[in-house]
């Protein structure tokens, strides 16, 4: 049973864009969404995360918004930069002090110049 | 640099075989985290330790175990192993933000 879902398994973007990345979940017990971001060869990088009790989170170029009812968080890049051609992966995890995350299989964004 | 770093980089080997992987925390950090990331199942938690005892278990097959040593370094056994076992494993260790973890650049092993 896959809980944490990213059914885009890759998306091409033009620089200065919108990237919108999407991820559903089916586990209603996770307290918090994060995002990774991941370059060739090296680990996943933390990037942005949300409470389960808020609907949006901002940081910098980085909003993450979350919509409880339909189980859907998104991530949106703004402007995309050729810099952010990565692997992302949506996660949720299960308690406030939880670090045992249950990630997407990920989406391949590329920013296009 | 996240400050967790991990041994081998790579390494090839055939089925049957046991490996060791190993993974040094950030200076002062705690935990340990163990994930594993291979191409059909993205990324899925293995299991924690925290200052040398096992505190949660996820995905991890009985052919695999880890420990956590008094210097904090870990080491994941991986035995029998079978062509399935080809991924990319890696260490994390973590933060006070909720959630977040530094992750090693990872170790790639291949079961051949």
């Amino acid at each position: 049973d896959q809980q944490v879902k990213q059914n885009s398994p890759s998306l091409s973007v033009q620089e200065g864009r919108i990237s919108i990345l999407n991820c559903d979940y089916t586990n209603s017990m996770f307290d918090y969404f994060l995002w990774y971001k991941k370059y060739p060869a090296e680990g996943p990088t933390f990037l942005i995360s949300i409470s389960s009790i808020k609907d949006k989170n901002e940081d910098g170029r980085f909003t993450v918004f979350l919509n409880k009812s339909a189980k859907h968080l998104s991530l949106h890049i703004v402007p995309s930069q050729p810099g952010d051609s990565a692997v992302y992966f949506c996660a949720g995890a299960r308690g406030a002090g939880s670090y045992q995350l249950t990630f997407g299989k990920g989406t391949k964004l590329s920013v296009i110049p | 640099d996240s400050g967790v770093t991990q041994t081998p980089k790579h390494l090839i080997t055939a089925t049957g075989q046991r490996v060791t992987l190993r993974c040094s925390p950030r200076s002062g950090d705690l935990s340990v985290y163990w994930y594993q990331q291979s191409l059909d199942q993205g990324l899925q938690f293995l299991i924690q330790y925290y200052n040398g005892e096992e505190r949660a278990k996820g995905n991890i097959l009985e052919r695999f175990s880890a420990q956590q040593f008094p210097d904090l370094h870990s080491e994941l056994n991986l035995s029998s192993l079978e062509l399935g076992d080809s991924a990319l494993y890696f260490c994390a260790s973590s933060t006070r933000t909720p959630g977040e973890l530094f992750f090693g650049e990872g170790s790639r092993l291949t079961v051949l």
